[in-house]
């Protein structure tokens, strides 16, 4: 069964503290895994899709990376600006995307 | 810029309507999708399009309907409204079924609660 787990569920750095969020995932076939970034009562804002194992994608302080069984979202100097829910989604080959459940991510000034 | 717009941020309606959430987007895709979305459950999919008058059942069809009379816009469709219907739904669109065309868009979402 195809499946999307994310941890930690919530994270909380000083602003300017470096971290790495994770998501885990089983499906077959894998044809592409995508972050998105969720601010509270919105829509989730798309960051990046990757494709496969060893692909990287940067946008500012924002790295995501990944493997044949997991993708990190590495988040360099944060700031307060950057606190919001990542979500992480996986396709595979029934054409349906599979959400994790999110990291809920806080950094205080 | 891709944009997809939903009717409404906020409804209220009671137990027993016939609910209608509207979702259109300006750049000609061709593949919508209608979530859920729950605390600790994600976003789990309704119902999704790939074309004009088709629709394929998703993960959590029961209870909602829904309906693509043109292109660019997708309607979710609740007969009859009941409480557990109250959530965050969230509708979305692709480009295609291809290989880097898949990326999904979001709307802003409709916070629905029914009474």
């Amino acid at each position: 069964e195809d499946q999307v787990t994310q941890s930690p569920e919530a994270l909380r750095l000083q602003e300017g503290e470096s971290s790495s969020l994770n998501c885990s995932y089983t499906v077959s076939g894998l044809r592409g895994l995508f972050w998105y970034r969720q601010d509270p009562g919105k829509g989730p804002e798309f960051l990046f899709t990757l494709y496969s194992a060893g692909e990287e994608k940067e946008k500012e302080r924002l790295k995501a990376t990944l493997t044949k069984k997991e993708s990190f979202l590495h988040i360099t100097a944060p700031k307060p600006e950057d606190s919001a829910t990542y979500l992480c989604a996986v396709l595979g080959g029934a054409n349906n995307l599979f959400f994790g459940t999110g990291t809920r991510l806080t950094v205080i000034p | 810029d891709v944009k997809v717009t939903q009717s409404s941020r906020y409804l209220v309606k009671r137990t027993g309507e016939k609910v209608f959430l509207e979702c259109v987007q300006d750049m000609d895709h061709e593949n919508m999708f209608w979530y859920r979305q729950d605390p600790g459950l994600g976003l789990r999919l309704i119902y999704f399009s790939y074309d004009v008058k088709m629709k394929e059942k998703g993960d959590i069809p029961e209870g909602y309907s829904v309906s693509r009379e043109k292109k660019e816009r997708f309607s979710l469709i609740l007969e009859s409204a009941s409480t557990n219907q109250t959530s965050m739904y969230l509708c979305a669109s692709s480009l295609r079924v291809q290989a880097s065309k898949e990326t999904q868009y979001f709307g802003p979402g409709t916070r629905l609660l029914v009474l």
